[in-house]
């Protein structure tokens, strides 16, 4: 099956900081990569889309020079949280969509939680 | 705008069957998901529904009208594993080309003894 990793699965930062996270899709490729943020008890919420070689779309209300994002293959995103506050801290995971039957699945990776003191 | 509803809690006794709704009002709508979460980890791919009608694949099922909004997911002979959060999530068209999901609320299903 498609498998998607993130790395680190959790780092704790200081305040004023940034924090890179990586997003791999190991045994396919993924031309689209997808960035949500959950906080506790509630459901995932889109950053951003990331197309392989483009800049990545990101959503409503999403700081695109807080979040930036890189899509530099068709196996690695990357997001990086540029000068971290503490209610940056949740749970980030990526997904990758992959083609299946007449539209897309997404997979997602592990999630990684990040705390920001 | 996009507008995505499920119940917030379930609870349900091992073995039996349980049933979480999903109601939507969405535009660009191209298929609907249902992903399982557990605390901490990230969702994991239960089904997918594009057209109307009953997708069955194990101990669960999914449905889905498009015509009225709403799908459910259907799960038999409940195992105290299934204690999760369940999420839906609708595929939307994106301008320009591609699609997007967008979660609802997610339920979180207790199954007791």
């Amino acid at each position: 099956g498609a498998v998607v990793s993130q790395h680190p699965s959790w780092v704790i930062c200081k305040s004023g900081t940034s924090v890179k996270i990586e997003c791999r899709s190991l045994d396919f490729q993924a031309t689209t990569m997808f960035w949500y943020r959950q906080f506790p008890k509630q459901s995932l919420m889109l950053m951003a889309t990331s197309n392989e070689g483009s800049k990545a779309t990101y959503e409503q209300g999403v700081e695109k020079d807080k979040f930036l994002i890189n899509h530099a293959s068709l196996t690695l995103s990357t997001l990086t949280v540029t000068s971290a506050h503490p209610e940056d801290s949740s749970f980030y995971i990526c997904s990758a969509r992959v083609r299946a039957r007449s539209s897309y699945e997404q997979y997602f990776g592990p999630g990684t939680r990040l705390t920001v003191t | 705008g996009q507008n995505i509803d499920q119940p917030t809690e379930m609870t349900a006794t091992e073995g039996a069957i349980v049933q979480i709704n999903c109601t939507y009002q969405t535009s660009g709508f191209n298929g609907l998901f249902w992903y399982q979460q557990h605390a901490g980890e990230a969702p994991t791919f239960l089904s997918y529904n594009v057209l109307d009608g009953l997708e069955e694949k194990g101990r669960f099922s999914s449905f889905l009208s498009r015509s009225k909004g709403y799908s459910y997911l259907l799960l038999k002979e409940l195992q105290m594993k299934d204690s999760a959060s369940y999420l839906c999530a609708v595929s939307l068209w994106i301008t320009g080309g591609g699609n997007k999901l967008t979660f609802g609320t997610g339920t979180q299903l207790k199954v007791e003894l």
